[in-house]
């Protein structure tokens, strides 16, 4: 069986500081992993996924997440937010058919 | 490419009754999932289906149908409504499972009182 725990509910953070969200799964075989950002009132997005290689994975809007297999952990990063940032966010674990997700953080950007 | 579409955006329904919320895709993906969003709750697997004709229980079927006649429709069916299917509703799909992208439409806000 495969688990997520998104370590934060919410995050407040300033506009054009860097945000870090915790993200870490269990696993008993070898994992897709996958950040989706929810904006206001919208359907869910891909914003980034590793499926192997570099432990490194860029995405969109200038999110990046590391995959730190000893730690089984994937942490998005951003180095500078703006306000259009404000959204929830939502790690995933996929093996096979079934993608199970975390319970989500709100990043609320403030001027 | 209008993506994966929904209706209705939302609905209220009273304790009881039926209603079967519409999903279509126009990316001739053959998975098609039924996801249900509780506030700090993340999203869980109600129906998902692999083809047309296949489908199967997600972690919370109960008190729902699928149906999957063809590639680009998967209805979700709800009978006898309760207050604990007041939840949004996500539609996706995709085009293979694993590392693949799922695609979500934009919700359907239900409430049952």
């Amino acid at each position: 069986a495969q688990s997520v725990t998104q370590l934060d509910s919410q995050v407040p953070v300033f506009e054009e500081a860097p945000v870090e969200l915790r993200c870490n799964y269990s696993s008993s075989v070898s994992v897709y992993l996958f950040w989706y950002v929810q904006y206001p009132n919208q359907g869910l997005q891909l914003l980034l996924k590793y499926l192997s290689g570099s432990t490194l994975v860029k995405g969109i809007n200038g999110f990046e997440a590391e995959f730190n297999k000893s730690q089984t952990s994937f942490h998005l990063r951003k180095p500078s937010v703006h306000i259009s940032d404000t959204a929830e966010y939502f790690c995933a674990v996929s093996d096979d058919y079934k993608l199970s997700f975390g319970a989500g953080t709100t990043v609320t950007v403030r001027a | 490419n209008a993506g994966v579409t929904q209706t209705p955006k939302f609905r209220i329904l009273k304790i009881g009754q039926s209603m079967t919320l519409q999903c279509t895709q126009d990316m001739n993906h053959n998975y098609m999932y039924w996801y249900r969003q509780d506030p700090g709750m993340g999203l869980k697997l109600i129906y998902y289906s692999v083809g047309a004709g296949i489908t199967d229980k997600g972690e919370v079927p109960n008190g729902y149908n699928v149906s999957r006649s063809t590639t680009e429709d998967f209805p979700l069916r709800l009978e006898l409504a309760a207050p604990s299917q007041t939840s949004v509703y996500f539609c996706a799909s995709s085009y293979g499972t694993g590392g693949y992208e799922q695609y979500f439409g934009p919700g359907t806000r239900l409430t049952v009182t």
